[in-house]
């Protein structure tokens, strides 16, 4: 059975950083690409960042690019988002979520799997 | 940026009765579109991929149709589990872009 599960979410004031992790299991993680995907509260989904299975492409939602920090550890099964500067409307529950290839390209890049999401507050 | 936009934005539908749900993209993106559903608390769950193709385990009341810019998801007799939020989302493009959902309620 596949499954993802987030952590790391929590209140975090503006300008400071949190690290996101997410922890696979049930599938060969480095096959797949993943992904961040954000929910605003009452909001509608953004897709904020996606990693190639093997690591070698990354990308970044204009949002978010130059702040926030994807990567992989396929040893692992692990998933990661670290976010710098972070600013109020960065307040969302973020979603873990599989891609159903190995890398997220144009034709390619929908999200079979989601893990229960980890909410993150960017409040003083 | 390819614009998503859903419509409507709730619907109101009986148990038992069809529902039809659109998304409308600004510039063509083929038949990449996926549809997803979300229920208070919970995830998004994948339901159609490649316009029409039903993800693993949906049932054959969820059915996706169009190309280009013009998308419809039909629920064909709706069961008290699929009033929910739907999303449909272009894969197309960079970036790759939700729309705004359509919300089904009971009548």
């Amino acid at each position: 059975e596949v499954q993802l599960l987030e952590s790391g979410g929590g209140l975090v004031q503006p300008g400071k950083s949190l690290r996101l992790s997410c922890v696979a299991s049930g599938f060969t993680f480095n096959n797949f690409a993943m992904s961040w995907v954000r929910q605003a509260p009452g909001k509608g989904l953004e897709w904020v960042s996606g990693i190639s299975g093997s690591d070698d492409t990354i990308y970044y939602a204009d949002s978010v690019k130059g702040r926030f920090t994807i990567s992989r550890d396929n040893s692992k099964n692990m998933l990661y988002l670290q976010m710098n500067s972070l600013r109020a409307e960065d307040t969302a529950v973020y979603y873990c979520a599989r891609d159903r290839f190995p890398y997220c390209t144009s034709g390619n890049c929908y999200f079979d799997y989601w893990g229960q999401g980890t909410l993150v507050t960017v409040s003083s | 940026e390819i614009l998503m936009t859903q419509s409507p934005a709730t619907l109101s539908v009986s148990p038992g009765e069809r529902a039809t749900l659109s998304c409308r993209a600004s510039q063509s993106v083929s038949s990449n579109l996926a549809w997803y559903q979300q229920k208070p608390g919970q995830a998004p769950r994948l339901l159609i991929s490649g316009a029409s193709t039903r993800a693993t385990g949906i049932p054959a009341r969820f059915s996706g149709s169009g190309l280009g810019t013009e998308f419809t998801l039909t629920i064909s007799s709706l069961q008290s589990e699929d009033f929910a939020i739907y999303y449909c989302q272009q894969y197309n493009n960079w970036p790759f872009t939700f729309g705004p959902g359509t919300k089904v309620d009971i009548k």
